[in-house]
């Protein structure tokens, strides 16, 4: 059981240098998530998608982009990196939105950590 | 808006000691309520949720939550942990217009032989 997979695991970047992260789930979720995660700052929602083709912000939208060509995969991309985005990334999924439905909650990715010199 | 509050960012126990994590949310609709836990260098996991019903919940490994709607609180709770409970628990609450997934700052549980 695959669940959710992300890729890389571990990423390093200059300044100003562009990357793109992959997140696959295979659930046939609808719904995925882009989230960051720092420091006593718990997780925060960057970006979502509601269905293929669909994409929304987030919280934290700024510096990031997202796109959803396929139903099974949610792409990060940073176009210009910068130190203020040194943190650690999960992706996860879910049948509905949240999990308010009462049967749906996310699955996340075991995280991709990356640091921004 | 929806916020969800931890107050302690670590709590040290001993092993088969009790443990409480405290979580207070704010919310002024009907809120569905949430914990994840996160071991070391994995993903969050879901432990355990409140939707509607009984206001006490239980996990499959010991852990319970009591949704206390007056106290806008819900506290996780364990009798007896063991070392494997080492990890950072997350509260989250759901509700409201946006439908959005809130998360607290988490409690990282460090549990001592």
């Amino acid at each position: 059981n695959a669940g959710v997979t992300q890729t890389p695991k571990f990423r390093v970047l200059k300044t100003g240098q562009s990357m793109t992260l992959l997140c696959a789930q295979d659930m046939n979720h609808e719904y995925m998530y882009w989230y960051r995660q720092d420091p006593g700052m718990g997780l925060r929602l960057i970006h979502y998608s509601v269905g293929e083709g669909t994409t929304a912000k987030g919280e934290v939208p700024d510096g990031y982009n997202v796109s959803r060509l396929k139903k099974q995969n949610f792409l990060l991309g940073l176009e210009s990196a910068a130190p203020s985005q040194t943190s650690v990334y999960f992706c996860a999924s879910s049948y509905s939105r949240t999990g308010g439905s009462g049967a749906n909650v996310l699955t996340f990715g075991a995280g991709s950590r990356l640091t921004v010199l | 808006a929806q916020s969800v509050t931890q107050l302690d960012s670590q709590v040290p126990v001993f092993e088969e000691a009790p443990v409480e994590l405290r979580c207070n949310y704010s919310s002024s609709v009907s809120v569905y309520l949430f914990w994840y836990v996160q071991y070391p260098n994995q993903g969050l996991q879901l432990l355990l949720k409140y939707l509607s019903g009984s206001t006490l919940v239980e996990s499959i490994n010991g852990f319970e939550a009591e949704f206390n709607k007056s106290q806008t609180s819900f506290h996780l709770r364990k009798p007896s942990v063991h070392i494997s409970d080492t990890a950072e628990y997350f509260c989250a609450v759901e509700g409201g217009a946006t439908n959005k997934l809130i998360f607290g700052t988490g409690t990282l549980l460090a549990v001592q032989p």
